[in-house]
């Protein structure tokens, strides 16, 4: 596609529910990044793959969130016994590699209530 | 801990105006500094930098980087309504982005 895609563009779901955020990145592009925004506060690093691998998920703020890239394209984002604090942006950002710029998705909000 | 600070968190001016954005970092193994505009949720790419002292410009908007003083600044001569946005200044290295808290500009007619 001509851009990152990202789906659902909003959430709602009850605490304690099971979420997957699905990221699309611009093809060919091998190096993937989730990141979390909160209203008023710049992104927030969550993971970054290389590949298919995860090179860095130093920054998943516990083991409820989990994050896949199977075949080294799409992504999906899992957060498992959502809570009320999970509620926020999540952005997705694809590059070429990771010294190039990285371009981000419309992101999805999620809201846990 | 890396680290980015921008200032101001918000600025009203009126169109025609020109606007300095300042971006100080502190991060290990810094690699580049990227500007990016947001008006709804879609961060979108600016400029990148890497090296000190070159200007990188489009249109408007204009921005250079200083290693020695780890900063940055963005510029946008004669301002319109439809450069109000929040804009985001982040530090590379390499594996993620350091995001400040933006700047919130607001132009009005």
């Amino acid at each position: 596609g001509a851009g990152v895609s990202q789906t659902p563009s909003n959430k709602v779901t009850e605490k304690g529910k099971y979420v997957e955020l699905r990221c699309d990145p611009i093809s060919g592009h091998t190096a993937l990044y989730w990141y979390r925004q909160s209203l008023g506060q710049g992104p927030e690093f969550l993971i970054y793959f290389q590949g298919t691998g995860a090179a860095d998920d130093s920054g998943l703020p516990n083991d409820r969130f989990f994050a896949v890239r199977p075949e080294g394209s799409v992504s999906t984002l899992k957060i498992q016994r959502t809570e009320r604090g999970d509620s926020a942006v999540y952005l997705c950002a694809s590059s070429s590699d990771r010294n190039t710029e990285a371009f981000f998705g419309q992101g999805t909000r999620l809201t846990v209530v | 801990e890396d680290k980015v600070v921008q200032s101001p968190l918000s600025l009203v001016v009126h169109e025609g105006d020109t606007v300095t954005l300042n971006c100080s970092y502190e991060v290990t193994n810094f690699r580049s500094l990227l500007w990016y505009k947001q008006e709804k949720k879609a961060p979108t790419f600016l400029f990148m930098l890497t090296s000190s002292g070159i200007e990188k410009k489009s249109g408007r908007l204009s921005s250079i980087l200083d290693k020695k003083e780890l900063f940055s600044i963005l510029n946008i001569t004669a301002t319109q309504t439809g450069d109000s946005a929040i804009y985001l200044c982040a530090s590379s290295s390499g594996s993620r982005l350091t995001f400040g808290e933006g700047t919130q500009l607001t132009v009005n007619p």
